[in-house]
């Protein structure tokens, strides 16, 4: 299966101030068909998932623009410009590329 | 609006089964691949299964493979996931997901169901 490791898994942020998270696969994420599976996903606390960004840099309808995505191959980024306090959460790397599809660990994002 | 509505979970014992649902609206349902994903008290998320648009295709995990069968009736918007041979470590937290028209996975979760394996 594939393994995607995440870093940091704990992430305490000052509200305004960047953030940033890896995502590197055991294995290149490109598809036969050329595009990368490649998605990030927000859990908010007692909610459920949801998708931010698509095929590695695809922002999702009504994402916010201080979230981005980046990466190629085997190595991802997801960066948040400017922390707010309601990007508190869990987020995850996730991979459709191969089956089984897999989840990064999740990095836990917090207001210092 | 989309909508993915699961409900079934509930409270078993170990070796015994239970049927999920998922009731979609708001999408045409028969063109989407579905999953079901899930994620284990305080843990990650895993994904179980998928389907293809007309059900003639299913994916599994091998955690649960031989045991869970992914079916669909696009004549009810409704896809479900039966669950044999339950197991503790199959308690968790059940969400169906929509893929994108692009291909992309879990553009849509619904709220989830809780199902619990204990004796």
């Amino acid at each position: 299966d594939v393994v995607l490791t995440q870093s940091p898994l704990s992430l305490p942020v000052t509200v305004g101030q960047p953030a940033s998270i890896s995502c590197r696969s055991s294995q290149s994420l490109v598809f036969s068909d050329g595009n990368t599976y490649l998605n990030w996903f927000q859990q908010r606390p007692g909610q459920s998932p949801r998708r931010l960004i698509y095929k590695v840099s695809n922002r999702d309808s009504g994402v916010p623009d201080r979230f981005s995505g980046s990466g190629s191959a085997t190595d991802f980024t997801l960066k948040i410009s400017r922390v707010e306090a309601e990007d508190v959460g869990v987020y995850y790397c996730m991979q459709g590329t191969h089956w089984p599809k897999t989840f990064g660990q999740g990095t836990k994002v917090e207001i210092k | 609006e989309v909508q993915l509505v699961e409900s079934g979970g509930g409270v078993v014992q170990p070796g015994e089964s239970l049927t999920l649902s998922c009731a979609a609206s708001g999408f045409t349902f028969t063109t989407y691949w579905m999953g079901w994903v899930r994620q284990a008290p305080e843990k990650g998320l895993e994904w179980v299964a998928n389907i293809n648009h007309d059900g003639s295709e299913q994916y599994y995990v091998d955690s649960v493979r031989g045991r869970f069968t992914i079916s669909r009736d696009n004549t009810r918007s409704s896809l479900y996931l039966q669950m044999n041979s339950l197991r503790a470590e199959d308690t968790a937290l059940y969400y169906c997901a929509r893929r994108d028209a692009s291909g992309a996975d879990a553009g849509y979760w619904g709220q989830g169901t809780l199902v619990t394996v204990s004796s």
